[in-house]
């Protein structure tokens, strides 16, 4: 069974630092691109940042170039955000999602969320 | 970033069909395949049309997706009450080099 689990969210204060981790199994993770994705509360999908198998082509959102860091530990079926300063508007459910083989952003299986909440 | 633009809310009642529109440009929609995906609240969303019109196992042929041009659309017919969700599109833009969502439609059935 195809598994996502997000973890490492929390309470941040604005400027600081967060590193989100996504945890998969019940496929071969290094075959798949993964993306993250977030939802503001009571606000619509938002793309965030998506990594190639191996990692060496990686995209960001425009709203979070230069201070988010998505990467992948094929090894551990992991990938991460990591999150720098960050502002009240990145204040979100962060989902990791695996992207159907040869698509672009057909989102198969996404876990089921981390909350960020950026305050002070 | 999001420039996918769909109706905000539709609303129909059992048995009847609704669509819902979505609505790009010619660096998104018109060269790259739409995909439609299906929230419950309080839940992850859920795949239910890929490659512009391929509904993956398990998601009923009540829903059906098609594409024109720099626009799509996602069919619902026979609506029953376990439909009412929030449907997103979304759309690789070749310009941005990004994952565009619509802003999402929320479905009342009446």
């Amino acid at each position: 069974e195809v598994q996502l689990a997000e973890s490492g969210g929390g309470l941040v204060q604005p400027g600081g630092s967060l590193r989100l981790s996504c945890v998969a199994s019940g496929f071969t993770f290094s075959s798949h691109w993964m993306h993250w994705i977030r939802q503001a509360p009571g606000k619509g999908l938002v793309w965030v940042a998506r990594i190639e198998k191996d990692g060496r082509t990686i995209n960001y959102a425009d709203s979070v170039k230069g201070r988010f860091t998505i990467s992948r530990d094929n090894a551990q079926n992991t990938v991460y955000l990591q999150m720098d300063s960050v502002r009240a508007e990145d204040t979100a459910v962060y989902y990791c999602a695996r992207v159907v083989l040869g698509s672009r952003n057909a989102f198969d299986f996404w876990g089921r969320g981390t909350l960020v909440t950026v305050s002070s | 970033q999001s420039v996918l633009t769909q109706p905000p809310s539709t609303s129909e009642t059992p048995g009847q069909s609704v669509t819902i529109s979505c609505s790009g440009s010619s660096s998104n929609i018109e060269k790259n395949t739409v995909n439609w995906f299906q929230q419950f609240p309080g839940t992850a969303p859920n795949l239910i049309i890929y490659r512009n019109d391929q509904r993956p196992s398990g998601v009923p042929d009540r829903f059906s997706a098609s594409k024109s041009g720099s626009s799509a659309s996602l069919a619902i017919s026979g609506l029953q009450s376990e439909d009412e969700a929030d449907y997103y599109c979304a759309a690789w833009d070749d310009t941005l080099n990004a994952v565009l969502f619509g802003g999402g439609t929320k479905l009342t059935v009446l």
